[in-house]
């Protein structure tokens, strides 16, 4: 158990909606990163917050968002889905700002379906 | 445009020791190198880290040669339990830059 926690575990849903993937973050971790994975494919890293604050972006579409909230879980908003959008989605924490240095600590992930 | 690059797959046997190799260009002096392994539907999970000559802790060891433009995942006396894909991690000017990953099958 790494401390990371995501919810939903599942999700399925229509295209054209939208749907909130919510992390909370290792205690005392400050750092947010949000992957995509699809099927037997590779991370793709989304977005990174720092304390609040975005500090680094991927290659993130611009129908996604993101925020951390000041109790620092992060959520993650999936609009106009696509069926291409289903995917593993994970979060990860690390205690600092640096995505690199800092070990990062995954997430169970939430598994997308978009019918 | 800083990018990694790593085998697809590798094989190998139970008892031996493997070698994986990430190269990467553009990345800078003090630039970290860290690798992940990932299970299926499991989130990747730290295996080591560094960013010059050669680190080794309980489980693996880094060599990076002194160009920086690639490094060495190596696992000694591998087992089947360590049948997974193996992720090679870069950060350049706050960028993440995940490598696509090694599959690594170890058979009996």
């Amino acid at each position: 158990d790494s401390g990371v926690t995501q919810t939903p575990k599942h999700l399925i849903t229509a295209t054209g909606q939208r749907v909130t993937l919510r992390c909370s973050p290792r205690s005392g971790d400050l750092s947010v990163y949000w992957y995509q994975q699809s099927l037997d494919q590779g991370l793709q890293f989304l977005i990174q917050y720092y304390n609040g604050e975005e500090r680094a972006k991927g290659n993130i579409l611009e129908r996604f968002s993101a925020q951390q909230f000041p109790d620092l879980h992060s959520e993650l908003n999936l609009s106009s889905l696509e069926l291409g959008d289903s995917a593993l989605y994970f979060c990860a924490s690390s205690a600092g700002g640096a995505g690199g240095t800092h070990e990062q600590f995954f997430g169970p992930g939430t598994r997308l379906t978009v019918l | 445009l800083a990018k990694t690059t790593q085998p697809i797959s590798m094989d190998s046997y139970e008892g031996q020791e493997v070698n994986i190799t990430c190269s990467h260009n553009n990345i800078a002096t003090n630039d970290y190198i860290t690798w992940y392994q990932q299970f299926p539907s499991q989130g990747p999970r730290f295996i080591i880290q560094g960013y010059k000559t050669k680190v080794t802790n309980e489980v693996a060891s880094l060599f990076i040669p002194a160009d920086r433009k690639s490094s060495t995942l190596s696992l000694p006396r591998v087992s089947l339990s360590d049948t997974a894909v193996y992720y090679c991690l870069v950060v350049i000017n706050y960028q993440l830059i995940w490598g696509a990953g090694t599959k690594l099958i170890i058979k009996p």
